[in-house]
């Protein structure tokens, strides 16, 4: 698997609160993808970072890209309840840059 | 408006029936993709097409056939169906087939196999 074990994980934070989820994965990465998935919809794509960026904003949103520790970040600053969702990471496969691989995921729950 | 439709939204087979589930997207897009999202795994890779030809196949089983009729349609053949086959299939599609461009995600087909 492309992925390591911190990925699967559930949250559960206060509004307001800021909060950082974390991926890691194995193999050389040429683009790590941010996802969201609100319950019975399908993930949407929040922020794209590729491997020569290393930090990506996106209004509340922060990603970061180490490559050289092989892990990606996601923050959000100052949650809300409507950011509550699952948060996937997902890559390409580092040998195979034509296929993208998802992560476990992380079930963020803002409370009010 | 959605830019990608995915039909039905809910599908309930018996196991051994066979199903078709279709994808259509809007956003003149030249790839698209299926993934399948069980309970007990993440997001699963499937299908790609690129142009309307196939470019990686990562199901195991043949049951599995997609069918490209249009380049904005990819829909997903099941046949045989099993229990196990229960899940939401998501179709997704990207500007080009490279893993470093956007993808946007339908809403879903969630399956259920008695």
């Amino acid at each position: 698997s492309q992925w390591g074990e911190e990925n699967l994980q559930a949250l559960s934070i206060q509004e307001g609160e800021d909060v950082t989820m974390n991926c890691s994965y194995k193999t050389y990465t040429t683009v790590v993808h941010w996802y969201r998935q609100d319950s019975g919809r399908g993930p949407a794509l929040i922020i794209l970072i590729r491997s020569n960026e290393r930090e990506k904003r996106s209004g509340r949103l922060r990603a970061t890209l180490d490559t050289s520790s092989q892990s990606s970040s996601l923050s959000i600053t100052a949650a809300q309840c409507e950011d509550t969702a699952v948060y996937f990471c997902a890559t390409d496969e580092g040998t195979n840059a034509y296929k993208v691989i998802f992560g476990k995921g992380t079930h963020l729950h803002v409370l009010p | 408006d959605p830019k990608i439709i995915q039909k039905p939204k809910y599908l309930v087979a018996v196991t051994g029936s066979e199903k078709i589930l279709i994808c259509e997207q809007y956003l003149g897009h030249n790839a698209m993709y299926w993934y399948r999202q069980s309970a007990k795994k993440p997001l699963e890779f499937m299908f790609s097409y690129s142009y309307q030809k196939l470019m990686d196949n990562q199901t195991a089983s043949s049951r599995f056939q997609p069918q490209s009729s249009k380049k904005n349609h990819l829909d997903l053949q099941i046949t045989a169906l099993k229990p196990d086959d229960s899940a939401t299939y998501f179709c997704a599609s990207s500007q080009e087939w490279v893993a470093n461009s956007d993808y946007t995600f339908g809403s879903g087909t969630r399956l259920l196999v008695i």
